[in-house]
């Protein structure tokens, strides 16, 4: 079955660093999601991309985030000076769209994000 | 703006018995509810999605069910067994949103 891929797995980074995660959606799908979890909270939503849009955002999405679908493939999201509380787990979702209702989002196993 | 609440926040049950998750939650103009299982540290692994215009879907030992009216879904797991020891997040998609909205899940912990 197609999955949602994460890389890396684990990403350990200097505050105030750069950090690009790394997500391959399944093929065909056409919509992109980003989810948040901080460890022993619940999963957050982040952000939604289509057709090479933000379609919509969290509060928690400021200026410090941005996404991009730089090739066919791959699904990204930056943050650009991490800081502490950004530490946690991020999961990628793909869905198939534009027909919500009966198709889920799939996710992908995450990327455990820690700053030092 | 949609809250999804679960409860029990932990539960721990004996190995065999049949037991019951609940997820509630404010806004019933919803796509679809889909229940989660998530081991310590790890993913999300998706168990049971139901639509909106349906009342209950089943996988082996789980049925979920929805009551959008009411805006309350279950989680039943009949003979539960250790390896069903996690925790169960429900998630709801709502109409007119690109995201799902999480519980906090039920900490599950079945005792051999």
């Amino acid at each position: 079955e197609p999955e949602v891929t994460q890389t890396p797995s684990h990403q350990v980074t200097q505050m105030g660093q750069e950090v690009i995660l790394r997500c391959v959606p399944i093929s065909n799908h056409l919509y992109f999601y980003w989810y948040r979890q901080i460890l022993g909270q619940k999963v957050e939503f982040l952000v939604s991309f289509y057709n090479n849009e933000i379609s919509e955002k969290s509060e928690i999405f400021d200026d410090q985030f941005s996404v991009e679908r730089p090739d066919g493939s791959n699904f990204t999201l930056k943050i650009r000076s991490t800081k502490l509380e950004d530490s946690a787990m991020y999961f990628c979702a793909s869905s198939v769209g534009p027909e919500m209702s009966n198709q889920p989002q799939h996710f992908g196993d995450g990327t455990r994000l820690s700053i030092l | 703006k949609q809250e999804v609440t679960q409860i029990p926040a932990a539960l721990s049950v004996p190995e065999g018995e049949n037991l019951v998750l609940n997820c509630s939650f404010t806004d019933s103009a919803i796509y679809n509810l889909q229940w989660f299982r998530q081991d310590p540290g790890k993913g999300l692994t998706s168990l049971l999605l139901i639509q909106s215009s349906q009342r209950e879907q089943t996988s082996g030992r789980l049925n979920a069910s929805l009551d959008k009216s009411s805006g309350r879904s279950t989680l039943y797991i009949a003979a539960s067994q250790p390896g069903d020891s996690a925790t169960y997040l429900c998630a709801v998609y709502t109409s007119g949103t690109y995201k799902y909205i999480f519980g906090t899940g039920t900490r599950l912990k079945v005792l051999a």
